[in-house]
């Protein structure tokens, strides 16, 4: 059972805009930035989003991300095929002085 | 280029030890914080572990809490995890990196772990 909750799946259509959401606590989101990673099958965790809605330079304006309390949200608009992947959020926790993984969610695209 | 290269996994029996190194090159260990995170077979990612960029501050998440051990050795730039009384359950890969929820954040290509008899 993950600190963050994720949904397990999301799906969407090329073209199409999807959010995956991640929810948290006051001693996680609540207090701390979220980092958005999204991962393809064999392969390491690339870093999407930093600090609730920072992008490293090389990853497209298509995805974005924000937070309110204690939920955080990855956005991605004109959905490709290539963007079929697990997305993961991430976050410090405070109180338990861990960093937490949320638990991942698939996204297909149709 | 920024290059993590993780070393040292493999084979082990519950019990065991097995000593994981993290080779940064590219880049100097120095400023960063460092983590180790994993990932079970089939599994999503879990952190294991970070360390500070002086070695100072040490955390720990509570299922390796006195059986693994982070260092570094700035100087070589190397991180390492030390991993003993290592259970079926520690079975994953391994991930070195760099500042996971920082803007600079890198990750090594992973090592794999499997401890069973």
């Amino acid at each position: 059972q993950s600190v963050l909750t994720q949904p397990p799946s999301a799906s969407g259509t090329p073209g199409q805009r999807v959010t995956i959401s991640c929810s948290g606590s006051r001693s996680n989101i609540g207090s701390n930035t979220v980092a958005w990673y999204h991962q393809l099958p064999g392969t390491a965790p690339k870093l999407l989003i930093y600090s609730d809605n920072q992008r490293p330079s090389g990853v497209p304006d298509r995805f974005s991300g924000s937070k309110s309390g204690t939920s955080a949200s990855l956005a991605i608009s004109g959905l490709q095929s290539e963007d079929e992947s697990d997305y993961y959020c991430a976050t410090w926790d405070g109180s338990l002085r861990v960093l937490v993984f949320g638990g991942g969610t698939k996204l297909t695209v149709l | 280029e920024v290059q993590l290269v993780e070393s040292g996994g493999g084979l082990v029996q519950p019990g065991g030890s097995l000593r994981l190194s993290c080779a940064a090159s590219g880049f100097t260990l120095t400023p960063y914080w460092m983590d180790w995170v994993r990932q079970a077979p089939g599994k999503g990612l879990e952190w294991v572990a970070n360390i500070k960029q002086d070695g100072s501050v040490k955390n720990y998440v509570a299922s390796v809490k006195g059986r693994f051990t982070v260092s570094r050795d700035n100087a070589k730039n190397l991180v390492y995890l030390q991993m003993n009384s290592l259970r079926a359950e520690d079975t994953a890969v391994y991930y070195c990196a760099r500042e996971v929820l920082g803007g600079t954040a890198h990750w090594g290509q992973g090592i794999l772990v499997t401890v069973s008899s």
